[in-house]
């Protein structure tokens, strides 16, 4: 049964400290999405990449936030340096997209759950 | 103009019961609606989803209505299960001519079924 894999699982860091989180989407999807889930807010799309391309990542705060692929397997988002309001669960989602196709789904992975204090 | 709204909020059904949960939205742009559900500790997952062309969808025992006059949608559990309690997440994607799309969430639905 094919999986996204995020790591860690869980992270508690001091403010001030990088994070990385890390994604494996499935093998053979070309999309990937990072969303961020608060009680507040819900889920917020964070930033999104096309065959390994970024797409939008209109929804990312860039002086702290960066997100990339270094290849097919791997999916990073990085937060330099980490406030306490960045605490929330970060999910990576995967799937696959061609052309017209609107009905295919997204499979999320389990998450990593961050705690600036 | 982005944003879908789910009610309620938080939802409380006796088993056997049906659950119903409302989604609304304004951008006429969105043409896939997923319906998402997540347990705790878990990502979301997809149940059902639906396109604007067509007024229902039914899987099992979740069924889609949608309204595209009205802009909105709704997911009906019927018989519902102690098993079904989790939170549902309904969604719009909205598709460009670049290739792009943005997948929209409502807030959830916190649904829990008392045995």
């Amino acid at each position: 049964d094919a999986r996204v894999t995020q790591t860690p699982r869980h992270k508690v860091t001091e403010m001030g400290q990088e994070v990385t989180m890390r994604c494996q989407p499935i093998l053979g999807h070309n999309t990937v999405f990072w969303y961020r889930q608060t009680m507040m807010q819900g889920l917020e799309l964070l930033a999104y990449f096309r065959n390994r391309a970024p797409l939008d990542d209109s929804g990312m705060p860039k002086d702290r936030f960066s997100a990339e692929m270094p290849d097919a397997t791997l999916a990073t988002l990085k937060i330099q340096p980490s406030e306490p309001r960045d605490s929330a669960v970060y999910f990576c989602a995967s799937g696959f997209r061609v052309p017209r196709d609107r009905g295919s789904p997204l499979h999320f992975g389990n998450g990593t759950r961050l705690t600036v204090t | 103009q982005q944003q879908v709204k789910q009610s309620p909020q938080s939802l409380i059904v006796q088993k056997g019961g049906i659950s119903i949960i409302n989604c609304a939205y304004e951008n006429t742009a969105f043409d896939y609606f997923p319906w998402y559900q997540q347990f705790p500790g878990k990502g979301p997952a997809l149940l059902i989803a639906i396109r604007p062309d067509v007024s229902e969808k039914k899987e099992g025992r979740f069924t889609i209505s949608f309204n595209k006059s009205a802009k909105q949608f709704s997911l009906h559990i019927m018989d519902s299960q102690p098993g079904d309690s989790a939170t549902y997440f309904c969604a719009a994607n909205l598709f460009t001519q670049g290739g792009s799309e943005k997948l929209v969430f409502g807030k959830g639905t916190k649904l829990t079924v008392n045995p």
